[in-house]
């Protein structure tokens, strides 16, 4: 199996910051990941695709960047709306697999 | 537009199957690269894959719980059930299905629906 290893678990952040947040794969996968946004008693939702597509409709602070083993989601100045658990998941082999999540917390 | 919804009990007990459907609409399971899985997350934990179904038929599960998991297409090609058998108390969690294109993750989720496993 694919480990999905993000981090950090958790920040705390104020509006306006950068916020970068880490996935890194246990084997290469390509740019076979995405990136989700998920808030408290919703479905996820996709933001990134191939590792650096903005999903249609997603603001243009949201970026991916990375291939094979290493990505990053970046959210250029964070807005009170990003306040969220994100996750990773790769898609490149079976079983699909998820990061365990970061937490981004108001400072 | 793409949409999906999931139904089935809220609450089960523990040894019996749980039963999913998830009914969609916007895509065909007919046409080439569709696909719908299944995902789930125990209350306070993160995402787990469990299952997912393509348009040829092709069915792929999570080797942690494939002896327990059956994934089908309905003969109406507008619904995807999940089989869990053996249910534990350890299953509970939201259960979410998915719209998947071949390739490229998750696009488009249900709402999710939360099973109780509990005597």
């Amino acid at each position: 199996d694919i480990q999905m290893t993000q981090s950090p678990s958790s920040l705390s952040a104020s509006v306006g910051d950068r916020v970068t947040i880490t996935c890194r794969a246990s084997q290469g996968i390509r740019n076979d990941l995405g990136w989700y946004q998920q808030k408290p008693g919703k479905a996820p939702k996709r933001l990134i695709h191939a590792a650096s597509s903005l999903q249609s409709g997603v603001p243009s602070r949201f970026s991916g960047s990375g291939s094979g083993t290493e990505f990053t989601l970046t959210i250029s100045s964070l807005q009170p709306e990003d306040f969220a658990t994100y996750y990773c998941l790769q898609h490149n082999s079976y079983p699909y697999t998820f990061g365990q999540g970061t937490k981004v917390e108001i400072k | 537009q793409i949409t999906l919804k999931e139904s089935g009990p809220t609450l089960v007990e523990p040894t019996q199957t749980l039963t999913l459907t998830c009914t969609f609409s916007g895509f065909s399971l007919r046409s080439t690269g569709m696909g719908v899985g299944w995902i789930r997350q125990p209350p306070g934990k993160a995402l787990e894959w469990l299952a997912v179904i393509f348009w040829d038929d092709d069915e792929r599960y999570s080797p942690s719980l494939n002896s327990r998991l059956t994934i089908t297409k309905d003969t109406s090609e507008t619904q995807v059930v999940l089989r869990m058998t053996n249910m534990d108390p350890v299953d509970t969690a939201t259960y979410y299905c998915a719209h998947i294109w071949f390739g490229s993750g998750f696009g488009y989720w249900g709402q999710g629906t939360l099973v109780t496993v509990s005597s």
